[in-house]
């Protein structure tokens, strides 16, 4: 299983552009990088996934460069409700286990 | 789509007693379900991964005496906590993987606490 490393807090005030790096070294050929979102006392929420380059949705895109050791998800005008804990993860089918790391703990200052 | 509904959402029992939690895949089929179990301002651990009518296969240090799973169907798995006590207590979430999808889709979660 691949193992992630992201840092464990990062601060942001209202409005800015919040990038969080996650490292996965080994990650395997069919891996793909998924990140998720966790408020306190709920499940984690999925936020987006991609396999290389660049993916974008709705709330977020996702950074990956070509030898795909690392990824960064990319937060747009982030606001107070974007507290929490965001997971990245490494794995392949929905149906392979996976490891979660520490997770980054964003804090939204107003 | 990909809802994943667990009850209880919060459970207290007293220790020594039993306790079960459903976890269900509302709208999609669902061959591997995960267990994982949540202790304050950690990470998720996983506890083990259950296959539709198999044996869940146990990560390891979790006693599979202690928690049983079952997986009778392809929309729902069950955790049952035996014999439950104070270290037990835990925010317990469970997953599904959809055919086809390289991601897991979670559970809200089931809070328990043992007295």
């Amino acid at each position: 299983l691949a193992k992630t490393t992201q840092p464990i807090s990062m601060d942001s005030y209202e409005g800015q552009e919040v990038n969080i790096t996650c490292s996965h070294n080994n990650i395997a050929t069919n891996d793909y990088i998924t990140w998720y979102q966790q408020f306190p006392s709920q499940g984690p929420r999925f936020i987006i996934q991609g396999y290389k380059t660049k993916v974008t949705n709705e709330v977020a895109s996702l950074f990956i460069p070509a030898d795909r050791k690392s990824s960064t998800l990319s937060l747009p005008r982030v606001s107070l409700s974007d507290t929490a804990v965001y997971y990245c993860l490494v794995g392949g089918r929905g149906y392979q286990k996976v490891t979660f790391g520490t997770g980054t703990k964003l804090q939204v200052i107003p | 789509g990909a809802v994943v509904s667990q009850h209880p959402s919060w459970v207290i029992c007293k220790s020594g007693t039993s306790v079960k939690i459903e976890c269900r895949s509302l709208d999609f089929q669902a061959t591997t379900m995960f267990w994982y179990r949540q202790f304050p301002k950690q990470s998720l651990m996983l506890m083990a991964t259950s296959n539709e009518g198999s044996k869940a296969t146990y990560e390891q240090g979790v006693e599979k005496d202690k928690f049983l799973i079952n997986h009778a169907s392809l929309t729902l798995s069950t955790l049952t906590v035996t014999s439950a006590h104070p270290e037990d207590s835990s925010f317990y979430i469970c997953s599904a993987a959809r055919q086809g999808a390289y991601e897991q889709y979670f559970g809200p979660g089931t809070r328990l606490t043992v007295t």
